[in-house]
């Protein structure tokens, strides 16, 4: 029962340099969601995926891209990285919509630091 | 400005303390979730709560909707307990949720 995967689990970055965050999840879920986490400050979503097929913006989406490549992964690209960028990086699913109960679950998150 | 306000910041308890966290959220929610995120960063989902009260072993979730505020209480605490927990708001129209910037609990033995 691995739940929800996120590789890798530790990056550092040049500035510029471009790179792809994975997750994927084995709960049949059909909700995906992308977080930062930075000191001082909530959780913030960058992305979701409420549906395979489809894509929404977050609070905090400028600089990433994301594609739902099918119902089990939801991947987060940063196209060239930047230090504002540093953060650690969540990646989630639920079954429906919800960060709690009804089988939210998170990933171990991803820290990455841009230098 | 924070639709959901956390309090205290960072609390520091002795083994077999009753700890309470508060959370005060400003828009109108369908629910409102309590996480755990442990030392190592993995967030666990402790409560789902739209009203009344839940008990999970010495963990016991609140919720005032006419006055917005939740609470979480640990009984009995244990240095297993120290963690930060975050309460988030799961609003009532949309799909962003509110998140607190969670209160980091350190419990001494």
């Amino acid at each position: 029962n691995a739940g929800v995967t996120q590789t890798p689990k530790f990056q550092v970055l040049k500035t510029g340099q471009s790179m792809t965050l994975q997750c994927a999840q084995d709960m049949n879920h059909n909700s995906m969601y992308w977080y930062r986490q930075d000191p001082g400050m909530g959780l913030r979503l960058i992305y979701y995926s409420a549906s395979e097929g489809t894509t929404d913006k977050g609070e905090v989406p400028n600089g990433y891209n994301v594609s739902r490549l099918n119902k089990r992964e939801f991947s987060l690209r940063l196209e060239s990285a930047a230090p504002s960028q540093t953060s650690v990086y969540f990646c989630a699913s639920s079954e429906y919509g919800g960060p709690g109960g009804y089988g939210y679950t998170f990933g171990s998150g991803t820290r990455l630091t841009v230098v | 400005k924070n639709e959901v306000e956390q309090s205290p910041q960072n609390l520091t308890a002795q083994e077999g303390e009753f700890i309470t966290i508060n959370c005060s959220y400003s828009v109108g929610i369908s629910a409102l979730h309590w996480l755990q995120q442990h030392p190592g960063g993995g967030i666990v989902s402790l409560f789902m709560l739209s009203s009344g009260k839940k008990k999970h072993g010495r963990l016991i979730a609140t919720i005032n909707i006419q006055e917005k505020h939740s609470s979480l209480h640990i009984t009995a605490s244990h240095p297993r307990d120290s963690a930060v927990y975050i309460c988030a708001a799961e609003p009532n129209t949309g799909n962003q949720f509110y998140f607190g910037t969670g209160t980091s609990l350190t419990v001494i033995p």
